[in-house]
């Protein structure tokens, strides 16, 4: 079956832009989470949906905001970007996100702002 | 928060040899942890993971070992080849305030395999 697939795969964006990326998990996964994948910060979490339901947040500022629609699809938004906001920006789909459920992870979105 | 570490930012190995690679996590909490592998242009791909009442889970050649006494968790890869030349990530589990669990990743250590 079809993996995760993230949309665009690469974007570019000018400083205080905003921008939307995408996320269809697989068939059947519940469980979206976002990450932001940085060469000083590596990988971190953002947020985690389940059925339409922001369940888990990370440490990021509220430019940061997401959604899952009833198809589990989801979108991650940034409003007001900075220049580090640059990254690869990773979303993940499990079944139902419980400790032993294996992730799968899309390819990610490279953002670049400029 | 806690973090998860690593202590070698770059490994390099001849093809053939067994791989190393360690992990150093804070939280004494975290009950499950797992291994990723990512490679250029891709995203993090599970190879192994493990429960906190567990030693040690062999897979397809690797092993990962926990150990609770000193918070250090290593990936062992046997007989590597150039396929494994990727960037390696340990990660805990935590449960989250939402009730689901969520992963912390480490800083990723890069494998080199040298034909």
């Amino acid at each position: 079956k079809a993996g995760v697939t993230q949309t665009p795969r690469y974007l570019i964006k000018t400083r205080g832009q905003q921008v939307t990326l995408s996320c269809s998990p697989i068939s059947g996964h519940r469980s979206v989470s976002w990450y932001q994948q940085t060469p000083g910060q590596g990988l971190q979490f953002l947020f985690e949906y389940f059925s339409e339901t922001q369940r888990n947040k990370g440490n990021f500022p509220g430019r940061f905001s997401g959604r899952q629609f009833s198809n589990s699809r989801s979108e991650m938004n940034v409003s007001t970007l900075e220049l580090g906001d640059s990254a690869l920006y990773l979303c993940a789909s499990s079944l139902q996100g419980t400790m032993n459920t294996e992730a799968f992870f899309g390819q990610g979105t490279r953002l670049t702002v400029v | 928060g806690e973090s998860v570490g690593l202590h070698l930012p770059t490994l390099s190995v001849q093809e053939g040899d067994n791989s190393i690679i360690n992990c150093a996590y804070s939280n004494s909490a975290s009950d499950y942890f797992i291994w990723y592998k990512q490679e250029s242009g891709k995203g993090p791909q599970f190879i192994i993971d493990i429960r906190s009442n567990m030693d040690k889970r062999q897979g397809q050649r690797v092993t990962v070992l926990l150990n609770k006494t000193v918070k250090h968790l290593s990936l062992q890869i046997a007989a590597t080849q150039p396929g494994d030349s990727a960037v390696y990530f340990c990660a805990e589990k935590e449960r989250g305030s939402g009730g689901s669990y969520i992963p912390t990743f480490g800083r990723g250590t890069s494998l080199i395999v040298h034909p």
